[in-house]
């Protein structure tokens, strides 16, 4: 079945400054790609997605990357802000399932 | 739209005693997940169903049994509870994709938190 690993753990990144999450999953035949942030106490939320014919995509200052050969994909939060602290799930689509990763912990640093 | 729902917020149980999860949504979405978020493990799939009437096993099942007689419905049941089962449940709902799988957002509900003494 699907696995998604996801790096790192954990994220200290100052305000403004950029902040990279990486993931790698092992199903070739997954097709869709999303990103769910998770604040305290609440469940997550989409935030950006790719499917698998689609190279790069952005939405502000979020952008995510999917390269298909490699099996890895990679959030982008540019000129980060204090709002960004949260977790972030990498998640992979496939066989009827969406599996998630481990999730990392962002911390944006005044 | 109410959107995702789940009740109860916060349950106690004891070991050996055995509940249920209820999940409902309002979005006439065919595709409905469980899952139970644990510290550094991240989102685990228990259970999910591609429609009424279909379910089946993800990735940790054991323990935990399903049905789906309704597109809106989706309950969670612990038949025999444990510790190990200690953990903070999510319920989430989506359109099918074309494949008829969850490639569409996926709407969680504000989760029941589980604690099993």
């Amino acid at each position: 079945g699907e696995n998604v690993e996801q790096h790192p753990s954990t994220l200290s990144v100052q305000e403004g400054d950029s902040a990279v999450i990486k993931c790698t999953y092992s199903d070739s035949a997954s097709n869709y790609f999303p990103w769910y942030k998770q604040e305290l106490g609440k469940g997550p939320q989409l935030i950006i997605d790719i499917r698998s014919n689609v190279g790069e995509k952005k939405d502000q200052r979020i952008a995510v990357t999917l390269n298909k050969t490699a099996k890895h994909f990679s959030l982008h939060i540019t000129e980060t802000q204090p709002e960004d602290s949260a977790v972030y799930f990498c998640a992979a689509s496939g066989d009827d399932k969406i599996i998630f990763g481990k999730g990392t912990r962002l911390h944006i640093l005044p | 739209n109410a959107g995702v729902t789940q009740t109860p917020k916060f349950q106690v149980l004891k070991t050996g005693q055995s509940m249920t999860l209820q999940c409902a949504q309002d979005m006439n979405h065919e595709y409905m997940s469980w899952y139970r978020q644990d510290p550094g493990m991240g989102l685990r799939l228990i259970h999910y169903s591609v429609g009424a009437g279909i379910t089946d096993q993800g990735e940790v099942p054991n323990g935990y049994n399903v049905s789906r007689s309704t597109t809106e419905d989706f309950p969670l049941r612990l038949l025999s509870a444990a510790p190990s089962q200690t953990s903070v449940y999510f319920c989430a709902s989506s359109y099918s994709g074309t494949s008829g799988g969850p490639e569409e957002t996926q709407y969680f509900g504000p989760g029941t938190r589980l604690l099993v003494l």
